[in-house]
């Protein structure tokens, strides 16, 4: 196990509501970074977070919005949902800053669906 | 821009014997990292095996190789001796350059779905 954790597990939400979805980084790690995962499809990039800000981000709409937290944990909220936001979200979390490779490690995702 | 193709959507295996998973990236960085990352039916993307642009030698974490060749920017994993448990769907990935300020995010290929036959 990565020491990643992400909640909730699974989440069933309708079209047009909000979602925060939650992630504890390893211990050690300063970094958090957010994938979505489409059925059939590798992850995509959404924003990554460094020292409580945003250090990057992908091409996703505003509705988007993350926080980093001063214990690195992190939330990622999606407002209005729509149906193509159903997807496996991926938390990860690496060490910036110590000149190793900077590996991202996985937590085990939480899976939404919009209806 | 990034990109990783994995031209393998599907790959079947005899157990306890070698495959090889294609990798081909494209990237005008000079420093980059290349990665794999193992992902069984639970969803949870495991970290395998991590080489980068600069290392002279291919990297190897116990039943896991990188057949990286620059040149022809392929990163290819090879797994010896196959399990079971091996079976699961296998990304590449790539991180572009660590310098301040930038985000390190990773660009996945679209996987490969790997069946390990009894």
């Amino acid at each position: 196990e990565t020491g990643v954790t992400q909640s909730p597990t699974h989440l069933i939400k309708t079209r047009g509501q909000q979602v925060t979805l939650r992630c504890s980084s390893q211990s050690g790690h300063n970094t958090v970074s957010w994938y979505q995962q489409a059925l059939g499809q590798g992850p995509q990039f959404i924003f990554q977070y460094y020292r409580e800000e945003e250090n990057g981000r992908g091409n996703f709409p505003p509705r988007f919005s993350g926080l980093q937290f001063p214990n690195y944990s992190s939330e990622l909220n999606v407002n209005a949902l729509e149906l193509d936001d159903s997807a496996l979200y991926l938390c990860a979390s690496s060490a910036t800053g110590s000149g190793r490779t900077d590996t991202q490690y996985f937590g085990p995702g939480t899976r939404l669906t919009v209806l | 821009a990034q990109k990783i193709t994995q031209t393998q959507p599907g790959m079947f295996v005899q157990e306890k014997e070698a495959v090889t998973l294609d990798c081909t990236y494209d990237t005008s960085d000079p420093s980059y990292g290349l990665f794999w990352y193992k992902q069984p039916s639970s969803g949870e993307m495991i970290f395998l095996i991590y080489q980068g642009s600069y290392d002279q030698q291919n990297a190897t974490e116990g039943r896991y190789s990188l057949n990286f060749q620059k040149a022809r920017k392929s990163a290819n994993l090879v797994i010896s001796a196959s399990q079971l448990g091996d079976s699961a769907m296998y990304f590449c990935a790539m991180r572009g350059p660590i310098s301040s300020g930038s985000a390190r995010q990773l660009t996945f290929g679209s996987g490969t779905q790997l069946t390990v036959l009894p």
